[in-house]
């Protein structure tokens, strides 16, 4: 089945430690999405790649850093530098019209 | 001004209502018009796609579109529990490594 696995489910950070969040696809899209989402404020956009080794800052990227090595695969690294890092991140990969979304991971720091 | 406006709601029906979302935008550009059901800890699921202006219907669930108006809609009849979700909206220009833009969603809550 042709979709978007985003792994873990949940994942435990402690204060000072990087953390990376795994997306892989498997629709053969070329553009990948990396949001987070707040309760109460919809989707903010983190980074976004329209291309194998080339990607973009969204509009709150500070903080965090991807790579985008395969077509496949864009997995977000949350740094030490994000403050606030509690949140449920979603990885979506941009057909021409449609996106399709992974499952999520919930972040939580302790 | 955001480029995409959805009430957030919490809206609250009683089973078998007929629901009304809604969303408006300011970008005449946009072509391509989507509803997104999230539910709680989940990604959102693509429920409905529509191009450019007029209805589209498949089930209980009806999607409009006014471009003259900025102004989209999703109806749904009959509504039950099992809506219970979260509603986001989003658009596009529709070309090519385009960017999409989403509303911050309605929390809809169907009491049996």
């Amino acid at each position: 089945d042709g979709g978007i696995t985003q792994s873990p489910k949940y994942l435990f950070r402690k204060e000072g430690q990087n953390v990376t969040l795994s997306c892989e696809q498997n629709l053969n899209h070329d553009a990948m999405y990396w949001y987070r989402q707040d309760p109460g404020q919809g989707l903010r956009l983190i980074y976004y790649s329209q291309i194998v080794n080339d990607f973009q800052k969204g509009d709150i990227a500070e903080g965090y850093s991807v790579s985008r090595e395969k077509k496949e695969s864009f997995p977000l690294t949350v740094t030490s530098a994000q403050k606030n890092p509690t949140a449920f991140y979603l990885c979506a990969s941009y057909g021409h019209t449609e996106a399709f979304f992974g499952q999520g991971t919930r972040l939580t720091v302790v | 001004q955001k480029e995409v406006e959805q009430d957030p709601g919490p809206l609250s029906v009683p089973e078998g209502a007929i629901v009304s979302l809604n969303c408006t935008y300011s970008n005449s550009a946009f072509q391509y018009f989507m509803w997104y059901r999230q539910y709680s800890r989940k990604g959102p699921e693509l429920l409905m796609y529509t191009y450019s202006s007029g209805n589209k219907e498949d089930g209980r669930f009806t999607a409009q579109v006014d471009k003259s108006s900025k102004y989209i809609s999703l109806f749904i009849r009959d509504s039950q529990p099992s809506d219970s979700a979260t509603y986001l909206c989003a658009m596009s220009e529709g070309y090519n490594f385009n960017k999409f833009y989403f509303g911050s969603g309605t929390k809809l809550n169907v009491k049996p």
